[in-house]
């Protein structure tokens, strides 16, 4: 069975630094991985997706992943943090019938 | 272009009464999705619909619980004999089948949030 684990619920960072926040996977098949977004009393936005194409994902505002099969992972990471970050970010992988199964999110707070 | 839309966005009930959600998902989008997120956790899987057909449906959907998506558009979620449990936001998501067996986008709505007394 597939799973996600994301390694902190809670990380802070000043502005201008880097964010990194941790995802491994467990999956009996090659994944298909995803980071979203979510803002306070909102849905979930794309990031980003690994669909095996590139092990290195750009998606929007800036961030990456990099997926690295030996270490199970796909981490999310952005150069350079802006306050606008602030919010919570959940890691995920398709299971059965397309379903996504996420991780327990981590929140990301973001300090001048 | 609009998005997946949610209604209602709050929902405030006593114990022992049925609500029912609503979701619209992106027109041209035949796969919608339900999930339940409850507070310092990540979304989990409630059930799926391949246009108007109901393929899966997890565990955690008791027989309290009853969705459809009549001519596979809009789809509704129904908890029936509401319990302080059932307190969460439920989200629906859409998104199309792709070809060539690509791991498809799903976009989310906004969510409703259901308080239970």
């Amino acid at each position: 069975a597939q799973s996600v684990t994301q390694l902190g619920s809670h990380v802070s960072v000043s502005e201008g630094a880097l964010v990194l926040l941790r995802c491994n996977y467990s999956s009996s098949v090659p994944p298909y991985l995803f980071w979203y977004v979510q803002y306070p009393n909102q849905g979930l936005q794309l990031l980003l997706k690994y669909t095996s194409a590139a092990t290195l994902v750009k998606g929007i505002n800036g961030f990456e992943a990099e997926f690295k099969k030996s270490e199970t992972s796909f981490h999310l990471t952005k150069p350079s943090a802006h306050m606008s970050d602030a919010a919570e970010y959940f890691c995920a992988v398709i299971g059965g019938y397309n379903k996504l199964i996420f991780g327990a999110g981590t929140r990301l707070a973001v300090h001048p | 272009d609009t998005g997946v839309s949610q209604d209602p966005r709050h929902k405030i009930t006593k114990r022992g009464q049925n609500v029912t959600f609503r979701c619209d998902p992106i027109s041209e989008h035949n796969r919608l999705y339900w999930y339940r997120q409850t507070l310092g956790q990540g979304p989990e899987f409630l059930t799926y619909f391949q246009n108007e057909a109901q393929l899966e449906k997890s565990r955690l959907l008791s027989d309290r619980f009853s969705a459809e998506r009549p001519k596979g558009s809009f789809s509704t979620l129904e908890i029936q004999r509401t319990e302080q449990g059932d307190s969460a936001m439920y989200l629906c998501a859409s998104s199309l089948a792709p070809s060539g067996g690509v791991a498809e986008t799903q976009y989310f709505g906004p969510g409703t949030r259901l308080l239970v007394l």
